[in-house]
């Protein structure tokens, strides 16, 4: 298995633009999570979902913040429009119920960088 | 806010030596995790320990975990350079996969 991939790695951009984050979860996994990981603020859980289903989004800041997951192989975290202090590593990750283990798989994270 | 915290912020060892890492939680939990990350990297997960369990070990890594006292360690021995990782603790308050609340990390560094 490819493991949990995300796309971009980096992403570079301007403040006010629009940024789209991407998520390929493991196959098979029924748990899809979004996490930002920032020095001052360490690792956030920004929202989850199950069975393509949003289950929990309290954590996305604020209304420019929208997160979808239109299958179970795709997730995407959307920001529009973008603010300096959106920059941050996004984390994905993805989990299975089936198997009774509550392990989180991370993807590799994208590093945004919003100037 | 950070439901754990760790403790040291940052920790450096000679090569060989043995690592311990500290992590404390407010409320209850269903379990508690441990994972590495790898400077530029994703977390890898380490370990699990459920709140019905004391202490656990896999390989180099033993964890314990106090419920009473809200607290959890990891002890990494006979440390490597390849150890050197940042290291949270992470946990779970609710039933099946819910979205770990994790800590600010421990930075270890293993000078050879």
């Amino acid at each position: 298995d490819a493991g949990v991939i995300q796309s971009p790695r980096h992403e570079v951009t301007e403040m006010g633009q629009e940024v789209t984050l991407r998520c390929k979860p493991i196959s098979g996994h029924d748990y899809l999570f979004w996490y930002r990981q920032t020095m001052m603020r360490g690792l956030e859980l920004l929202i989850y979902f199950n069975n393509n289903v949003p289950i929990d989004d309290s954590g996305m800041p604020e209304d420019r913040f929208s997160a979808k997951m239109p299958n179970a192989s795709f997730s995407t975290l959307k920001i529009q429009p973008s603010e300096p202090r959106d920059s941050a590593v996004y984390f994905c990750a993805s989990s299975s119920s089936g198997t009774g283990e509550e392990t989180q798989y991370f993807g590799p994270g994208t590093r945004l960088l919003v100037l | 806010s950070q439901q754990g915290e760790e403790d040291p912020q940052a920790l450096s060892i000679q090569e060989g030596e043995n690592a311990t890492m500290n992590c404390s939680y407010k409320t209850s939990i269903n379990n508690l995790q441990w994972y590495r990350q790898n400077s530029g990297r994703g977390l890898v997960h380490l370990i699990l320990i459920r709140s019905n369990e004391r202490e656990k070990h896999s390989g180099r890594l033993r964890v314990t975990l106090d419920t009473s006292k809200k607290s959890s360690s990891l002890l990494i021995t006979a440390s490597r350079a390849a150890d050197t990782a940042s290291y949270f603790c992470a946990t779970d308050t609710g039933g099946g996969a819910d979205g770990l609340t994790f800590g600010k990390g421990t930075h270890l560094i293993i000078q050879p």
